[in-house]
């Protein structure tokens, strides 16, 4: 079964730090670009990284820029999101997703406050 | 950044009526490399979003054939034939064609 499962998330204090992981299985993981997407409470879609299948080529929104870092292991099929200096607009479910959005996982929540 | 336009963003629908989504885009979709990068999903409540057409009016597997996606340039439409039960929720367009990467606003659907 094609599956990616997303972990890591929950409360930090604004300027805190958070790693995520996302786990990948059913695919070939090591030939598909990757994304993190977010989803802020009651509001729409985010896209604010990517990540080329090799991991050589990275890409950013501007408000993350700086503060969050896109990773991957392939040798573990693995995704990750390194989160530094957290604000509270920060505060939204985190989503990974193949590059052209084909495969999503189930999210993870991520909430910044004090 | 580009901007992505949906209309409407609220979608009262009748079950087995037809239904259709706008979406615009700032500048053209159509990339270097000649594909046009014009995603649609769709976001169920409570759920992750799935992705129903890419480029434009590739159909993913297992998504129904009443779901179609056509369009050009800045201009593209999602088509739902026979609305039924389970396609409430939210339907977002997305471009992959120009950094970074953007959402439409969503289409809510409701019955």
């Amino acid at each position: 079964e094609v599956q990616l499962v997303e972990s890591g998330g929950g409360l930090v204090q604004p300027g805190g730090s958070l790693r995520l992981s996302c786990a990948a299985s059913g695919f070939a993981f090591n030939t598909y670009a990757m994304n993190w997407v977010r989803q802020a409470p009651g509001k729409g879609l985010e896209w604010i990284s990517y990540i080329r299948s090799g991991g050589d080529y990275t890409h950013y929104t501007d408000s993350v820029k700086g503060r969050l870092t896109i990773s991957r292991d392939n040798a573990k099929n693995s995704l990750y999101l390194q989160m530094n200096s957290l604000r509270a607009e920060d505060t939204a479910v985190y989503y990974c997703t193949s590059g052209g959005g084909g495969i999503w996982g189930q999210g993870t929540r991520v909430t910044v406050s004090s | 950044d580009v901007m992505m336009t949906q209309s409407p963003l609220s979608l009262p629908v009748t079950l087995g009526q037809a239904a259709s989504i706008s979406c615009r885009s700032f500048q053209s979709l159509v990339h270097s490399d000649g594909n046009t990068y014009l995603n649609w999903f769709q976001q169920r409540p409570g759920q992750s979003p799935r992705r129903l057409i890419y480029k434009v009016s590739e159909r993913d597997s297992g998504v129904p054939d009443r779901f179609s996606g056509s369009g050009s340039g800045t201009d593209f439409t999602l088509k739902i034939s026979r609305v039924e039960a389970e396609d409430v929720g939210v339907y977002y367009c997305m471009q992959g064609t120009h950094w970074p990467l953007t959402f439409g606003q969503g289409t809510k659907v409701e019955i």
